[in-house]
């Protein structure tokens, strides 16, 4: 069964260094999201991409934060300078142009900011 | 703005028990709602969803209805296996349509023993 990929699983970096962290969404989606979870709170969701355009974005999804789509089978969520309250598990979430709709999650990576 | 309130965990059952999670949300409109689950070291999947009022969701046993009077959709299985241990989320999409942003509720550990 097709599913969404996500690496690394789990990236530590320091305060003001840039991380992107990578996802292959299912090959036939056009739909990719970013969600984040921090430790003990509510998954939140950052951006919707469709068509290499945002669709979507919360009031989280900053300046600090871009997506990008760099070719045919990678999506990127790059955070310029990181901050400790951009520790977090980060989900990628793909789905279709058709029929519901359903999103389909990756295993998350797990960034930590030291 | 819209939102998710699930019951805090963990929940904590026997095998063959009753299972009953429960969430209410709030919306502006007539928004769809979900269940996803996550076991351990995956993603987070669908595990069932109803898209108007009164609808039942059903999947491997659970069932959820959307009861649009009480604004909820509680998630039900009448005899919990230990392969059901998991975080289980409640969410609601405001919009029926590719794109749009998913609101998870914090989740909720169920921890099924033999």
């Amino acid at each position: 069964e097709p599913e969404v990929t996500q690496t690394p699983s789990h990236q530590v970096t320091q305060m003001g260094q840039e991380v992107i962290l990578r996802c292959v969404p299912i090959s036939n989606h056009l739909y990719f999201y970013w969600y984040r979870q921090i430790l003990g709170q509510k998954v939140e969701f950052l951006v919707s991409f469709y068509n290499n355009e945002i669709s979507e974005k919360s009031e989280i999804f900053d300046d600090q934060f871009s997506v990008e789509r760099p070719d045919g089978s990678n999506f990127t969520l790059k955070i310029r300078s990181t901050k400790l309250e951009d520790s977090a598990m980060y989900f990628c979430a793909s789905s279709g142009v058709s029929g519901y709709y359903e999103q389909y999650f990756g295993p998350g990576t797990r960034l930590t900011v030291t | 703005g819209d939102s998710v309130t699930q019951m805090e965990g963990p929940v904590t059952l026997s095998e063959e028990a009753f299972l009953t999670i429960n969430c209410t949300y709030t919306a502006t409109g007539y928004p769809s709602l979900f269940w996803y689950v996550q076991y351990p070291g995956e993603g987070l999947q669908l595990l069932l969803k109803a898209t108007k009022a009164d609808d039942k969701g059903s999947n491997k046993g659970f069932e959820a209805t959307y009861r649009k009077e009480t604004t909820s959709f509680h998630l039900e299985k009448g005899s919990v296996q230990v392969s059901d241990s998991a975080v289980y989320f409640c969410a609601l999409s405001d919009q029926g349509q590719a794109g749009t942003a998913l609101i998870f509720g914090k989740g909720t550990t169920l921890s099924v023993s033999s």
